[in-house]
């Protein structure tokens, strides 16, 4: 079935540093790819989405990219901060037959060292 | 908007038991998720609603687990028996349509023994 892989699933860079995380998809008919921040005992949240009819798209210091050619995205983040430090999550939705099939990768955790 | 709201949020049971969680998604969303969050597997899709419809539940582990939108703002997860496999974080999530960003709920720790 489709799935999302997420890389690396653990992640530590020096404040200041660029992280960057990558998730590839399998489903060719996804077309929306959201990237959700989950802090230590919270809820996840949406940080940045991409649609597919869209390369790259950027809000401060987090920034997504796509290349629907080798179903793959990626969520950069640049300046890195310790309140970066948190688990993010890749997802892609596709609709398929009618049916939105929404799903989730693995998650990083990214850990900013001060 | 409170954003979408879930109870309770922890919940200790003993294997066994029926658990039932709840969810009020945000007035106005079409379509509402339940996730079961673990270390082990991540966040899974359990089910989704449009519209009150159950739409895909191929998420729900087995026949323990149901689910129930009876309208627009109220869903419930139920597992009855539980065991203690069932352990997890629960979240709701809505949505103004499903592929769409969704908006959590603060989750139910659920604690089988």
């Amino acid at each position: 079935g489709e799935n999302v892989e997420q890389h690396p699933s653990t992640l530590s860079v020096q404040e200041g540093d660029s992280a960057v995380i990558k998730c590839t998809y399998s489903d060719s008919a996804s077309n929306y790819f959201p990237w959700y921040k989950q802090e230590l005992g919270k809820r996840p949240q949406l940080i940045i989405d991409i649609r597919s009819n869209v390369g790259e798209k950027k809000d401060q210091r987090i920034a997504v990219t796509l290349n629907k050619t080798a179903k793959h995205f990626s969520l950069h983040i640049t300046e890195t901060q310790p309140e970066d430090s948190a688990v993010y999550f890749c997802a892609a939705s596709s609709l398929t037959s009618g049916t939105y099939k929404y799903i989730f990768g693995t998650g990083t955790r990214l850990k900013v060292l001060a | 908007d409170a954003g979408v709201i879930q109870s309770p949020r922890h919940e200790v049971t003993e294997m066994g038991q029926e658990v039932t969680l709840r969810c009020k998604p945000i007035s106005g969303h079409n379509s509402l998720f339940w996730y079961r969050q673990t270390m082990m597997r991540g966040l899974e899709l359990l089910i989704y609603f449009n519209n009150n419809v159950p739409i895909d539940d191929s998420g729900m582990p087995e026949d323990r687990f149901s689910a129930k939108m009876p309208n627009a703002s109220f869903s419930t997860l139920k597992i009855q028996p539980s065991e203690p496999r069932d352990s997890a974080v629960y979240f709701c999530a809505s949505t103004l349509w499903a592929g769409n960003e969704q908006f959590f709920g603060p989750g139910t720790r659920l604690t089988v023994l």
